[in-house]
């Protein structure tokens, strides 16, 4: 696609609730990366994923977390048991490598009431 | 690990004047550099990339210069303007890291 698309762009979920954000790169990508952003505050980076190579998890936050790409293309993010410190935009990036720099999706805004 | 810090977290000024963002970082053997502005409730727009080879790039009225040897990259807006008003945040992209961010308000 033209750019990164993120869905939902709005997820409202209940605590304790299992929620899936999806990730669509831009075609051709190879680097895929998830971060969150709580309000008010910067971004903090979870999962980057390059390839086939194994992903970089190091910024996964608990064991709760987790995230899945198909070769190339779509990602998802996961996140079982939400807990109201979720709350957040979950944003998505992808790059052509990781020198060309990063192109954000719109990100997926999380309540967890 | 690589740090990021951007200084001020916060900026007002009038229209038409011009404006220097700084972003720091601890490990200088970084590969490159990007800034990105972000408006309330939006997603990240990159501004510029600069590469570890390079020291300054440029698009319109914005400007961006890159030290690896002092830790420091400057954002140099011209001529502010109402439309510039945003959160500029610098990113170290070879480390994954990013500043918390500058925000910035262009007074009409």
């Amino acid at each position: 696609g033209a750019g990164v698309s993120q869905s939902p762009s709005n997820k409202v979920t209940e605590k304790g609730k299992d929620v899936e954000l999806r990730c669509d790169p831009i075609s051709g990508h190879t680097a895929l990366y998830w971060y969150r952003q709580r309000l008010g505050q910067g971004l903090e980076f979870l999962i980057y994923f390059q390839g086939n190579s194994a992903p970089d998890k190091s910024g996964l936050p608990s064991d709760r977390f987790s995230a899945e790409r198909t070769g190339e293309s779509v990602s998802t993010l996961t996140i079982q048991r939400t807990q109201q410190e979720d709350s957040a935009v979950y944003l998505c990036a992808s790059s052509l490598d990781p020198g060309r720099g990063y192109t954000f999706g719109s990100g997926t805004r999380l309540t967890v009431v | 690990k690589q740090e990021v810090t951007q200084i001020p977290a916060a900026l007002s000024v009038p229209e038409g004047e011009n404006l220097v963002l700084n972003c720091s970082f601890t490990d200088s053997a970084i590969y490159n550099l990007q800034w990105f502005r972000q408006d309330p409730g939006k997603g990240l727009t990159s501004l510029l990339l600069i590469q570890s080879s390079q020291r300054e790039q440029t698009s319109g009225r914005l400007n961006a210069s890159l030290d690896k040897s002092s830790g420091r990259s400057t954002l140099y807006i011209a001529a502010s303007q109402p439309g510039d008003s945003a959160t500029y945040l610098c990113a170290v992209i070879s480390d994954m890291r990013f500043g918390a961010g500058t925000r910035l308000t262009v007074k009409p």
